[in-house]
């Protein structure tokens, strides 16, 4: 089993560029999350999926959309990246929803928006 | 709200000295908690967690976590500390909602030889 893994590692883009972070697990988690690393901020949640075809909004999701067409496939769109949108992006995903359920992390995704 | 409070935004102890490393949480109710451990350039790994029944909680690569329900408190320690236990720690705790976490904004630790 590869896990989480995201794609690319790092990216750089221009204000006003658009870009898709790809998120894909091969354990057949229904739930998976997208989440944004700021320094002293810890993570914080962007968007999140308990199934395909069912997506929810975080605490941080404006800038940003999801879709989940499939089980494994969770990507993030940076719809026009500004460089507030500068962070490190985690993609996750646990068995379910229930608070017991291991949630599994990607390597994440160093982004920088110039 | 629920909220994760990590009070020590970095940590440096001298390499076979005794961690401890703090949380606190704020929820109605007592929630799953967790933490992990984030090296340098790599994802999250979680060490432990606890969801219920015995307050000492062990994990893995030696650390173990205590809960306190009277002090709202679920902290990391370590007996003798590794140089290659420097890294980012994050406490998190179950959101309650669709399975969600909500984290501390973590603490470093530095090891010193």
């Amino acid at each position: 089993n590869a896990g989480v893994t995201q794609t690319p590692k790092f990216q750089v883009l221009k204000t006003g560029q658009s870009m898709t972070l790809q998120c894909a697990q091969d354990m057949n988690h229904e739930y998976m999350s997208w989440y944004r690393q700021d320094p002293g901020m810890g993570l914080r949640l962007i968007h999140y999926s308990v199934g395909a075809g069912i997506t929810d909004q975080g605490e941080v999701p404006n800038g940003y959309n999801v879709s989940r067409s499939t089980t494994e496939d969770f990507p993030l769109r940076l719809l026009s990246a500004a460089p507030s949108q500068t962070s490190v992006y985690f993609c996750a995903s646990s068995a379910g929803t229930s608070g017991a359920n291991e949630q599994f992390f990607g390597p994440g995704t160093r982004l920088t928006v110039l | 709200a629920q909220s994760v409070t990590q009070p020590d935004i970095h940590i440096t102890v001298s390499e076979g000295a005794s961690l401890e490393l703090r949380c606190n949480y704020s929820y109605g109710a007592t929630p799953y908690l967790f933490w992990y451990v984030q090296s340098p350039g790599q994802g999250l790994q979680l060490l432990l967690k606890y969801f219920s029944g015995d307050t000492l909680v062990q994990g893995i690569k030696g650390f173990e976590a205590e809960f306190k329900r009277s002090q709202s408190s679920f902290n990391l320690r370590k007996p003798s500390v590794h140089w290659s236990d420097a890294a980012e720690y994050f406490c998190a705790a179950d959101g309650g909602s669709q399975g969600n976490l909500i984290f501390g904004k973590g603490t470093k630790l530095s090891v010193k030889p």
